[in-house]
């Protein structure tokens, strides 16, 4: 696809639930990086990818979150026992490799955990 | 704890006005800096990207850029109603892809 395709595009869950988001980055991209942005900050960061590896997990709030990145394009974000705290935006966004830093971003997926 | 700091606003200004939006960052050795739009419910977009010390111009944007204050600013020229969102500073800290943002400084322009 022409950018970064994020599904889905919302996800309401019930406490307690097992969810995973998905990042389609742009062909090409080998940078991928997951955000989570609440209501009135900047995105938070989670997790970043140079190809398949995750070259940075430090952003990660707990061991309730995970990520892959099976083939080095696609990614899933994983969210385990959902609690209502992690409920926010979720971007993704990727960047070329060798290029100044760009990032493209996604349109994000809404997560509301009830 | 590396920090980017912008003031949150709303910086109100009028149409065909300069708009000066401010990002502080904590780490000396930061190498790469920023300025992405972020309209309402939206995500965010590029604007301008700098490196090096000083001005860098595109249109009616300019960075600037003053590694020995740590900071980093956005000029909008003759700004636009259509200006009117939120712009972020973000932030590669030395050693590290990792991207810190600031928490976004909301621009209203008026008509």
């Amino acid at each position: 696809g022409a950018g970064v395709s994020q599904t889905p595009s919302n996800k309401v869950t019930e406490k307690g639930k097992y969810v995973e988001l998905r990042c389609d980055p742009i062909s090409g991209h080998t940078a991928l990086y997951w955000y989570r942005q609440s209501l009135g900050q900047g995105p938070e960061f989670l997790i970043y990818f140079q190809g398949t590896g995750a070259a940075d997990d430090s952003g990660l709030p707990n061991d309730r979150f995970f990520a892959v990145r099976p083939e080095g394009s696609v990614s899933t974000l994983k969210i385990q026992r959902t609690e209502r705290g992690d409920s926010a935006v979720y971007l993704c966004a990727s960047s070329p490799a060798g290029g100044p830093g760009i990032q493209y971003f996604g349109a994000g997926t809404r997560l509301s955990v009830l | 704890q590396k920090e980017v700091e912008q003031n949150s606003g709303p910086l109100s200004v009028p149409e065909g006005a300069i708009a000066s939006l401010n990002c502080t960052y904590s780490d000396r050795g930061s190498q790469s800096f920023f300025w992405y739009r972020q309209y309402s419910g939206k995500s965010p977009e590029l604007i301008m990207f700098i490196y090096s010390n000083g001005d860098k111009e595109d249109g009616r944007f300019t960075a600037q850029l003053n590694k020995a204050s740590q900071y980093v600013s956005l000029l909008i020229r003759d700004s636009q109603p259509s200006d009117s969102a939120t712009y972020l500073c973000a932030v590669s800290f030395s050693g590290t892809y990792k991207y810190i943002f600031g928490t976004g400084t909301r621009l209203k322009v008026l008509a």
